[in-house]
This record gives C-alpha cells, structure tokens and sequence, in this order.
C-alpha cells in the first residue's frame, strides 16, 4: 500500500530564510508526486508536480522540489521564505491518470518567525 | 485551468438530520471525483471514489449508508451526510481530475458542524 510521510509536524523559520519541508513517500510503481498548501479553513493549492523527466521541480511562489528516486523523497524547498508562507503544507502520492484518489501525508505546519 | 466549484462552504446542522454538498465542475467534464474528509489538524483521508453513471466506490472503513455519493452527470458530484453525528463534524474536500496534465483539482471543502 502506498503511504507518504512528512516527518516534521511543525516547523519554525524565521522571515527571509531558507526552507525546506521532507516528504518520503512509499509506492510500489511510477509515483505521481505533489505538494499543496492550505491556509486555515480554505482548500487546497497545488505549489508543484512531479511525474517524470527532470527531477528538480519548480512550482508556483518560489517553491521547488527535488524528486530523488533512491530515497524515496520529494522534498520542498524555498531560498527565503514570507510571512505569507505560514500554512500547512501536504505531500501527496497517487498514480497518475486520475483512476485513484492521491494518498496525502500528515501535513507540516509552517510557523513564520518575524 | 479546470475548476470544481463546492458548496456550502461552511454548514451547520443538528444531530440527526442530512446535509448534502455539491460539487461541480465548471469548465470541464468531471468523469471521476474523489470526496476526501479532513478532521481538525490533520490530513485530508480518501473516503471514496464517484464515477459518473455507476455506483461510488467506498475506503475501508467508510460507511457507505451515511455518505451516499451521487454522480448523476459529468459536471455535479454530490456527498450527503445522512443522520448526521456530531462525531462527523469535519472539513470535507471533493477533487476531480484534471482533464489534461495528470494533476487533481479541489474543491474549497465544507465544513461541516453537527450540534
């Protein structure tokens, strides 16, 4: 069974620095991988994608991920984070082509320190 | 880009009763749509898979007699909470597939409160 784990249930950065979120994820084919932000009480926003040829993403707001095969990890990142970054953030896995539903992490919840 | 649009945004009902959510897809045909269920602080968990024409398939564990799914076209999907329980109070996201690009679009989600 697939399953995507972010070990990190709170982190903490201060505004102006580097950033980056953990996802390692278990999937037994060609894993479709995302990552999506959502603010308290709102659904949720696709930051970036992952489904071949590149391995170094880059999404929407400055993020990007890197997808390393052998390590099972898609992690995010951001060179200098925003008071407007704090939010929770989910890594999700699914097939591709839209037959499954995604299978989504525990989410890390970002604490932006002025 | 594709979008789903869901309603109500928040709803609050008594203990006993139904609520039904919709679903819709605006500009697309939605064949499929996944109804997700968030509890407070914690992930978005698959509760079960509609598809247009033919009966939803349901997680483990999901009682399938109190969230009836119903896909009656290619644009609306709707979840109905039936004989609703406080303990069913949460934050519930539908998603359809994106008709190009592999990727998923949400809905804003409903929250839902049972007193």
């Amino acid at each position: 069974a697939q399953s995507v784990t972010q070990p990190d249930i709170h982190i903490t950065v201060s505004e102006g620095a580097s950033l980056e979120l953990r996802c390692n994820y278990s999937y037994g084919a060609t894993p479709y991988l995302f990552w999506y932000v959502q603010s308290p009480g709102q659904g949720l926003q696709l930051l970036l994608k992952y489904f071949s040829g590149d391995t170094l993403v880059q999404g929407i707001k400055g993020f990007e991920a890197e997808f390393k095969r052998s390590q099972s990890s898609f992690n995010l990142r951001k060179p200098s984070v925003h008071w407007s970054d704090a939010a929770e953030y989910f890594c999700a896995v699914g097939s591709g082509g839209g037959a499954d539903g995604l299978t989504f992490g525990k989410g890390t919840h970002l604490i932006i320190q002025p | 880009g594709a979008v789903v649009s869901q309603h109500p945004s928040r709803v609050i009902c008594k203990s006993g009763t139904s609520v039904k959510i919709e679903c819709r897809s605006l500009d697309f045909q939605a064949t499929t749509m996944f109804w997700y269920r968030q509890f407070p602080k914690q992930s978005l968990m698959l509760m079960a898979t509609s598809n247009e024409g033919s009966k939803a398939t349901y997680e483990q564990g999901v009682e399938k007699d109190k969230f009836l799914i119903n896909h009656a076209s290619l644009t609306l999907s709707t979840l109905t909470v039936t004989s609703a329980h406080p303990e069913d109070s949460s934050f519930y996201i539908c998603s359809a597939p994106e008709p190009v690009n592999y990727g998923y679009t949400f809905g804003s989600g409903t929250r839902l409160t049972v007193v």
